[in-house]
């Protein structure tokens, strides 16, 4: 089955510890992107990428990196340095196309303790 | 003033209730997205459309271009339908979206 993986589901960390988040896809899409959501809020851009071995920022890219060095793989970096990261994490692909239609991974739940 | 504005933001209903929900946005576009949000967190498509009407089950949605507003429709609610729903718009190969409407359908 074609789709969007997103591991793990729950994550617990301690303050101040770097932590990755995993998201994987088989669709054989260009593009992929991460998402943070907070309670009762829509979605914000961290980053996207359209291609291998490019990314870009999006709205809120402070605190988090990102590496694209497979097609099918865009895993997303929670520094230190983000400020408030306990959040839901949702990760995204498409077609790199203007319609952009995205299709979306069941998001990672980080919980910083 | 948001890009791409939703209402309502909260709706509760009565099962069996018809609900619509709207979109309006300000930039012109090649097409708009319905994606439901489900309690749990996954996000689905429900619909991407450029005009007119398209319709899948109990679920019925309409775009007008002119006027640049779209409309979601559920007939016969259930409380299997109570979720978030959301619209998005593509600009510059990403989505601007809404802020998502809360659905809770009562039995």
């Amino acid at each position: 089955d074609g789709g969007i993986t997103q591991s793990p589901k729950y994550l617990f960390r301690k303050e101040g510890q770097n932590v990755t988040l995993s998201c994987e896809q088989n669709l054989n899409h260009d593009a992929m992107y991460w998402y943070r959501q907070d309670p009762g809020q829509g979605l914000r851009l961290i980053y996207y990428s359209q291609i291998v071995n490019d990314f870009q920022k999006g709205d809120i890219a402070e605190g988090y990196s990102v590496s694209r060095e497979k097609k099918e793989s865009f895993p997303l970096t929670v520094t230190s340095a983000q400020k408030n990261p306990t959040a839901f994490y949702l990760c995204a692909s498409s077609n790199w196309t203007g319609d952009n239609e995205q299709f979306f991974g069941p998001g990672t739940r980080l919980t910083v303790l | 003033k948001n890009e791409v504005e939703q209402s309502p933001q909260n709706l509760t209903a009565q099962e069996g209730e018809f609900i619509t929900i709207n979109c309006s946005y300000s930039v012109g576009i090649s097409a708009l997205h319905w994606l439901q949000q489900h309690p749990g967190g996954g996000i689905v498509s429900l619909f991407m459309l450029s005009s007119g009407k398209k319709k899948h089950g109990r679920l019925i949605a309409t775009i007008n271009i002119q006027e640049k507003h779209s409309s979601l429709h559920i007939t016969a609610s259930h409380p299997r339908d109570s979720a978030v729903y959301i619209c998005a718009v593509p600009s510059n190969y990403q989505l601007i979206w809404g802020a998502g409407t809360k659905l809770i359908i009562k039995p």
